[in-house]
């Protein structure tokens, strides 16, 4: 596609109930990241790959987050025993190259009840 | 780490009258600046980028920020401000491990 694709748009989790947020980056881009954007807040990083490798997951919040990009292309965040804190839009960007010009996706808004 | 502080949560302006975002940065070497502009249930869009050269920089929607070393700062400006300007406004530093750092945004509201 032309642009940085996340599904589902919406996601309601049940506390404790696992999720997996899905990005497709743009054809071609090489990094790929994720973000957590609280309610009035900037986007705040959580990881970082480069094709299929996770350069840097510094930012994920728990051992309850998970991502993973498996052929370098699509990439999964996986959130395990959701907590309402964890209540958020997540978005994902992509760049080509090594270049941190990334292009956004709509995101994600998780919300836990 | 490079940090980012917009120090204005929330701006309103009229429709027509100029407008200017303050954004300082924190960071040891010189920074890759950018502008992103998120309207409401949308992703980020970049208005603009600054990574060397030329300190005074033009983005889309007839925006321009402007690179001040000395003050560590990237303000972003625009001449005359239009309804559709409305949205969240945010100041991003990056550094050359791809580790980029926004800012908590300021929200431009525009008076009729």
């Amino acid at each position: 596609g032309a642009g940085v694709s996340q599904s589902p748009r919406y996601k309601v989790a049940k506390r404790g109930q696992d999720v997996a947020l899905r990005c497709d980056p743009i054809s071609g881009h090489v990094s790929l990241f994720w973000y957590q954007q609280a309610l009035g807040q900037g986007p705040e990083f959580l990881t970082y790959f480069q094709n299929e490798a996770q350069l840097d997951k510094s930012g994920l919040p728990s051992d309850r987050f998970f991502a993973e990009r498996p052929e370098g292309s699509v990439s999964t965040l996986k959130i395990q025993r959701t907590q309402q804190e964890d209540s958020a839009v997540y978005l994902c960007a992509s760049s080509l190259g090594q270049s941190i010009l990334a292009f956004f996706g709509q995101g994600t808004r998780l919300t836990v009840v | 780490a490079q940090s980012v502080t917009q120090p204005d949560i929330h701006i309103t302006v009229s429709e027509g009258a100029s407008l200017e975002l303050r954004c300082n940065y924190s960071y040891g070497a010189t920074p890759y600046l950018f502008w992103y502009v998120q309207s409401p249930g949308q992703g980020l869009q970049l208005l603009l980028k600054y990574f060397s050269g030329d300190t005074l920089v033009q983005g889309i929607k007839g925006f321009e920020a402007e690179f001040k070393r000395s003050q560590s700062s990237f303000n972003l400006r625009k001449p005359s401000v239009h309804w559709s300007d409305a949205a969240e406004y945010f100041c991003a530093v990056g550094a050359g491990n791809n580790d980029m750092r926004f800012g908590a945004g300021t929200r431009l509201t525009v008076k009729p």
